[in-house]
């Protein structure tokens, strides 16, 4: 089955200063790539994700990459703000996200 | 539209005793899941419904048992409940995305 790797498991960054999170996975066949952001006590939250025939999303302050061949994605915050700090999860899916596989999660701290 | 609900938002239980976990949607999709989130390991699919009248197991679904009761509704039980199954519960619906609920928070003692 598919197996996602996402490093790193904490990651503390300056307000204002950029975050990136990546995962790795292993079923070339996957195709869709979604990132969830989850707050203390809440159920998890789809922010932004991407499907493999884009290499790049962006929303604002948030963005997304896909590298297929090397089969790795990777979430980035710019101008990082206190309440982007969550627990971030990647996850990979195929056929439009009906099964996903999800990554272990980072925790990220953004200081004022 | 209240999206995905669950209740119990939090349960306790001793060893051996039984509970049902609710879930319903109200954006009339198709696929509902049952997920279990434990420290370090992220959030792991035990069961899933692909469509009214279908379920399946996922990757942890030993101990557990669904029904899709209708399309709006996918209820999870535990028959004997073990310390193991000490988690936080979360369900989801999806079209092409997954939508997540609240959670419930389950302590085995």
């Amino acid at each position: 089955g598919e197996n996602v790797e996402q490093h790193p498991s904490t990651l503390s960054v300056q307000e204002g200063d950029s975050a990136v999170i990546k995962c790795t996975y292993s079923d070339s066949a996957s195709n869709y790539f979604p990132w969830y952001k989850q707050e203390l006590g809440k159920g998890p939250q789809l922010i932004i994700d991407i499907r493999s025939n884009v290499g790049e999303k962006k929303d604002q302050r948030i963005a997304v990459t896909l590298n297929k061949t090397a089969k790795h994605f990777s979430l980035h915050i710019t101008e990082t703000q206190p309440e982007d700090s969550a627990v971030y999860f990647c996850a990979v899916g195929n056929n439009a996200g009906n099964m996903l596989t999800f990554g272990g999660g980072t925790r990220l701290m953004v200081k004022p | 539209n209240a999206g995905v609900t669950q209740t119990p938002k939090f349960q306790v239980l001793k060893t051996g005793q039984s509970m049902t976990l609710q879930c319903a949607q109200d954006m009339n999709h198709n696929s509902m899941y049952w997920y279990r989130q434990d420290p370090g390991m992220g959030l792991r699919l035990i069961y899933y419904s692909a469509s009214e009248g279908t379920t399946d197991k996922g990757e942890v679904p030993n101990g557990y048992n669904v029904s899709r009761l209708n399309k709006r509704e996918f209820s999870l039980r535990l028959e004997s409940a073990a310390p193991s199954q000490t988690s936080v519960y979360f369900c989801a619906s999806s079209d092409e995305t997954q939508y997540f609920g609240p959670g419930t928070r389950l302590l085995v003692l």
